[in-house]
This record gives C-alpha cells, sequence and structure tokens, in this order.
C-alpha cells in the first residue's frame, strides 16, 4: 500500500507570491492533517480534515487555508508569502479520527 | 505555544546502552504518541498510549506515562546506529481529533 504523498517535495517562492500543497493520504484513509515543522516553532497543527469538513484548524493567519477533497486528497494554500512561512510542510493521514498518523515526507517550502 | 517539553534536548550515547527520554504536558489528555524523525524527513509512528494505560511495550521500545504528574517517558533498548534520530512526544487533548500538541523532540545520536 502506498504511503502518504506530498507534492511538491521542495519550492522555492518569493514574498508575497501564493503556494499550493498537495496530499495523497493512504488509500482507504479520510483524515488528513497538516503540520508545519520550523527550527525556531517546532511542528505546529495547522489544520485537520475528515470527510470533506474542516475539523478543527490551528492558530495560524487566514493566509494559510485548506480544503479536502471527495477522494480524501488535500490542498493547503498560503497567500502572501512572508520569510517566517519557509517551513518543511507535513501532512499525515489516519483512518480515523484517533489513533496513530502517518506522516508524508514533507513539502520543504524556502520564501526569498 | 507547544504542549510538552521534552528532556533531555539532546543525547548521545554508545550502540548497545539504554536511551531514555522524557516529555511533560500541561493539560489533560486523550492519549500521548512518540514519533521518530530521521534528519528533515516525515515522522513516523512508534507507540501510542492511552490515559488510562500506565505502561506499553513495542519491541525494544517502552513507553510510561504517569498522567498523575503529567509526564511519558520513551525507553529504547539495545539501541543501534539506525536508531539516530529525533524523537518527539505529541499529546492529543480532544477524543476523536487528530489535532496533536508536540513536544521539541530529543535528538538522540547512537555512537558506533
Amino acid at each position: 500500500k502506498a504511503g502518504v504523498t506530498q507534492t511538491p517535495r521542495y519550492l522555492i517562492k518569493t514574498r508575497g507570491q501564493q503556494v499550493t500543497l498537495s496530499c495523497s493520504p493512504i488509500s482507504g484513509h479520510r483524515s488528513v492533517s497538516w503540520y508545519q515543522q520550523t527550527p525556531g516553532q517546532g511542528l505546529q497543527f495547522l489544520f485537520e480534515y475528515f470527510s470533506e469538513t474542516q475539523r478543527n484548524k490551528g492558530n495560524f493567519p487566514g493566509r494559510f487555508s485548506g480544503r479536502q477533497f471527495s477522494n480524501s486528497r488535500s490542498e493547503m494554500n498560503v497567500s502572501t508569502l512572508e520569510l517566517g512561512d519557509s517551513a518543511l510542510y507535513l501532512c499525515a493521514s489516519s483512518v480515523n479520527l484517533a489513533g496513530e498518523l502517518f506522516f508524508g515526507e514533507g513539502s520543504r517550502l524556502t520564501v526569498l | 505555544s507547544q504542549q510538552g517539553e521534552e528532556d533531555p534536548q539532546a543525547l548521545s550515547i554508545q550502540e548497545g546502552e539504554n536511551a531514555t527520554m522524557n516529555c511533560s504536558y500541561k493539560t489533560s489528555i486523550n492519549n500521548l504518541q512518540w514519533y521518530r524523525q530521521n534528519s528533515g524527513r516525515g515522522l513516523v509512528h512508534l507507540i501510542l498510549i492511552r490515559s488510562n494505560e500506565r505502561e506499553k511495550h513495542s519491541g525494544r521500545l517502552r513507553v510510561t506515562l504517569d498522567t498523575s504528574k503529567k509526564s511519558s517517558s520513551l525507553l529504547i533498548t539495545a539501541s543501534r546506529a539506525a536508531d539516530t534520530a529525533s524523537y518527539f512526544c505529541a499529546t492529543a487533548l480532544i477524543q476523536g481529533a487528530q489535532k496533536l500538541v508536540f513536544g521539541q523532540g530529543t535528538r538522540l545520536t547512537i555512537n558506533p
């Protein structure tokens, strides 16, 4: 069974641009969550989706948004990029709403 | 802000020795999970312990949970060079939610 797939793996953007990151969960997994990892703040929760509904949202500005499609695939978008948005963005999926998370390898975003 | 604090921040031991990492948290939890991350890659789930459990084993891993002290420990026995990684504890505050609050992690180095 294929793991969680995140694309792109690496990307470079400039301040003010926007970016869309994609996540394909493990087949059969309906829950997808997103995390941001930076050296300073560590791992921080961004969003959680289940059956196309956002169930929880972390403490991030409105520039960060996401969605989940009917096939459970998810995207997150960051608009008006700032230097501080440079981070490893990790997507995780799970079968249901309780239990272990299966993480992808992440999308490493660099904002110049 | 981080829910958990991990101790030590870094640990370096010889191959074959045991490694113990500790995690403290601040609020009531539904469960506590431990994850491993190899440099710059995705997280791998190691073990989940529920709030009504006190100890759990998985292979060379032993996790304890003391809800009265709001603390947990991860013991890796007979360490191997491949165990070199960062280890994170994560707490699930709400039942039925995948919003995890991660600690800052312990960087474990196993010297051959």
